[in-house]
């Protein structure tokens, strides 16, 4: 079995500030991690994804990731905040590779 | 242009009243899967299809069917549709799954469904 559990539904950031989107997994296997962004009235897009090697990930847009498995997390950064990151983010597991699990999604506005 | 597409991208519906949702990609993809977006609960997946002619349970399958006859489709099937399926539904492919690697999924634009 495996699960996701994004902290905070709604996280609002000033424009140049640090982004911080939360993820915490399980998974009886070991996992692959992914955070998918989605824009609005689009579908989802792949930011980043770690299946194995180097524990922190970077992605498009700016974005990377750090898997810490004594931490059970996959926590999504990004240095400096641009309007246009305004989404919601979506943290998943697959433990077999199979199958996609998705933490409920974390809303990100951009303050200007 | 390599894209999944869905069809409609709207839909409002009655109780009761057949419906199939379309899926298409041309990237000659294996794997598809349906999902189901609701608030607060992220997206969970309803069928996958691992080659043609091949299908399986996801998390939430109870009132849909699916079937895979080519590699480009995997139509989403209500048979009788009730209000608590009014959700956004979410077709993607990748190129092939396996325990050795991971392909990303694509997603479709989604379909928005009403059942009154």
């Amino acid at each position: 079995a495996q699960s996701v559990t994004q902290l905070g539904s709604h996280v609002s950031v000033s424009e140049g500030a640090l982004v911080l989107l939360r993820c915490n997994y399980s998974s009886s296997v070991p996992p692959y991690l992914f955070w998918y962004v989605q824009y609005p009235n689009q579908g989802l897009q792949l930011l980043l994804k770690y299946t194995t090697g180097a524990t922190l990930v970077k992605g498009i847009n700016g974005f990377e990731a750090e898997f810490k498995k004594s931490e059970t997390s996959f926590h999504l950064t990004k240095p400096s905040a641009h309007m246009s990151d305004a989404a919601e983010y979506f943290c998943a597991v697959s433990g077999s590779a199979r199958q996609l699990t998705f933490g409920s999604g974390t809303q990100l506005t951009v303050l200007p | 242009e390599a894209q999944v597409t869905q069809n409609p991208r709207y839909l409002i519906t009655v109780t009761g009243k057949k419906l199939t949702v379309t899926c298409s990609q041309n990237m000659n993809h294996e794997y598809m899967s349906w999902y189901r977006q609701d608030p607060g609960l992220g997206l969970r997946q309803i069928y996958y299809s691992m080659n043609v002619e091949v299908t399986d349970k996801g998390d939430v399958p109870e009132g849909y069917k699916v079937s895979r006859k080519e590699k480009r489709n995997f139509p989403l099937i209500l048979e009788s549709p009730s209000p608590n399926q009014t959700s956004l539904y979410f077709c993607a492919s990748s190129k092939d799954v396996s325990l050795s690697s991971y392909n990303e999924q694509f997603f479709g634009p989604g379909t928005r469904l009403t059942v009154l």
